[in-house]
């Protein structure tokens, strides 16, 4: 089974520019999860998506921060412009259910190392 | 407080070593709970789910502590490439529906 695959791996720009990731989820799984991870800290979600509509987007910075997932299968994420602190990596993640009562595995893409110089 | 707290270590044990983390939490209705791997530069991988009655998986074992508030992953007989860090996860809505809360991590080094 495919696993999540993100891209590009690794993305250098300058503060104030523009920037996009790409994820594609496990095949069948309803959830998509996209969270930040800054060196020496968790992941931090910042937007969950359930099939192609937003279940939490409570900690995306939605002044400069934007998702969408078209048809409820691949997602993009953006950045514009990008700040000095948004330099972190950016892991995709998908899940069967995302609902429900019982126990939901995430499984994580490779991540998109971001650097913002 | 923090919703998840884990102590960042790092814990430094030589290899066959038992080692036990702890995770706590803020929110009394968490109902889901697990632990995840992540090598260094690479992403998080589910370890193991923490389950009211405790769970074992070889050499790992993890526990819930629901009047305390907290989680532990005990790992014994270590071995170097138990060298990671662990992520404690929580799920605070108890909704039904999945909201991961990550901790900050536990760093491990197993020492030859």
């Amino acid at each position: 089974e495919a696993g999540v695959a993100q891209s590009p791996r690794y993305k250098i720009i300058e503060k104030r520019q523009s920037v996009a990731f790409w994820c594609n989820p496990i095949s069948g799984h309803a959830t998509l999860y996209w969270y930040q991870q800054i060196l020496g800290q968790g992941p931090k979600l910042l937007i969950q998506f359930q099939n192609n509509g937003v279940v939490d987007d409570s900690q995306l910075p939605k002044d400069r921060f934007s998702a969408e997932r078209l048809k409820g299968v691949d997602s993009t994420l953006k950045i514009q412009p990008a700040k000095l602190e948004d330099s972190a990596v950016y892991l995709c993640a998908s899940s069967l259910h995302g609902v429900g009562g019982s126990t939901d595995t995430q499984y994580f893409g490779p991540g998109t190392r971001l650097t913002v110089l | 407080r923090k919703e998840v707290e884990q102590d960042p270590g790092p814990f430094n044990v030589p290899e066959g070593a038992t080692v036990a983390f702890n995770c706590t939490y803020s929110n009394s209705a968490s109902q889901s709970f697990f632990w995840y791997r992540q090598d260094c530069r690479k992403e998080p991988k589910l370890l193991m789910s923490v389950y009211s009655s405790g769970n074992e998986d070889g050499r790992f074992t993890a526990q819930l502590n629901r009047a305390s508030q907290y989680i532990s992953l005990l790992i014994r007989d270590s071995k170097l490439s138990d060298s990671a860090t662990y992520l404690c996860v929580v799920n605070p809505t108890g909704s039904g529906t999945y909201k991961y809360i990550f901790g900050t991590g536990t760093r491990l080094k197993v020492l030859a």
